[in-house]
């Protein structure tokens, strides 16, 4: 069945380091892959989003990479900062019956320390 | 703004007791979606629904039903309680696309069933 793997379970960086966080699918049939941030307490948020038909999306300190051949898509904070802690989940959408379906990574929890 | 609210924020329960869960939304959006979510293991899916009186088995549908009979309300029923459906809900909107689009989630709604 359709499955999304993301790694590292748990990141901590220093204020002002980078971030990444990996993610691999399985369901070549995947066309939209979002990026959830949740807050301790707080419901999940999108942060960003790429289609299948681009390699890359940047939005001021945060990119996310797309390989559809290697079936992994990234996600690169840079310059963190301390409020950039969260949990963050990545997501594979893809067309079923009547609209589309969502699989979800188990998520990263990611400490900035200052 | 997009709002999606759920009836509980809190909920305690019996072992065999009926478990309403409601979700309204106010966006007009077609697609609902009910997820549970425990730690290290993400957002799981349980149900979905693209239209009115539509539903769509997700990865987890055990033990669960739903209803939608209009398109703002979206409704998780647990026909009868067990201790292992103790968890997190989040119910969430979008609207249509077969290429998927941003969800909206609500606050969660924090079970218990003891």
């Amino acid at each position: 069945g359709e499955n999304v793997e993301q790694h590292p379970s748990t990141l901590s960086v220093q204020e002002g380091d980078s971030a990444v966080i990996k993610c691999t699918y399985s369901d070549s049939a995947s066309n939209y892959f979002p990026w959830y941030k949740q807050e301790l307490g707080k419901r999940p948020q999108l942060i960003i989003d790429i289609r299948s038909n681009v390699g890359e999306k940047k939005d001021q300190r945060i990119a996310v990479t797309l390989n559809k051949t290697a079936k992994h898509f990234s996600l690169h904070i840079t310059e963190t900062q301390p409020e950039d802690s969260a949990v963050y989940f990545c997501a594979a959408s893809m067309a079923h019956t009547g609209g589309f379906k969502t699989i979800f990574g188990a998520g990263t929890r990611l400490f900035v320390k200052a | 703004d997009v709002k999606v609210t759920q009836s509980s924020r809190y909920l305690v329960k019996r072992t065999g007791e009926k478990v309403f869960l409601e979700c309204v939304q106010d966006m007009d959006h077609e697609n609902m979606f009910w997820y549970r979510q425990d730690p290290g293991l993400g957002l799981r899916l349980i149900y979905f629904s693209y239209d009115v009186k539509m539903k769509e088995k997700g990865d987890i549908p055990e033990g669960y039903s739903v209803s939608r009979e209009k398109k703002e309300r979206f409704s998780l029923i647990l026909e009868s309680a067990s201790t292992n459906q103790t968890s997190m809900y989040l119910c969430a909107s979008s609207r249509q696309g077969f290429a998927g689009s941003t969800q909206y989630f609500g606050p969660g709604t924090r079970l218990t069933v003891l």
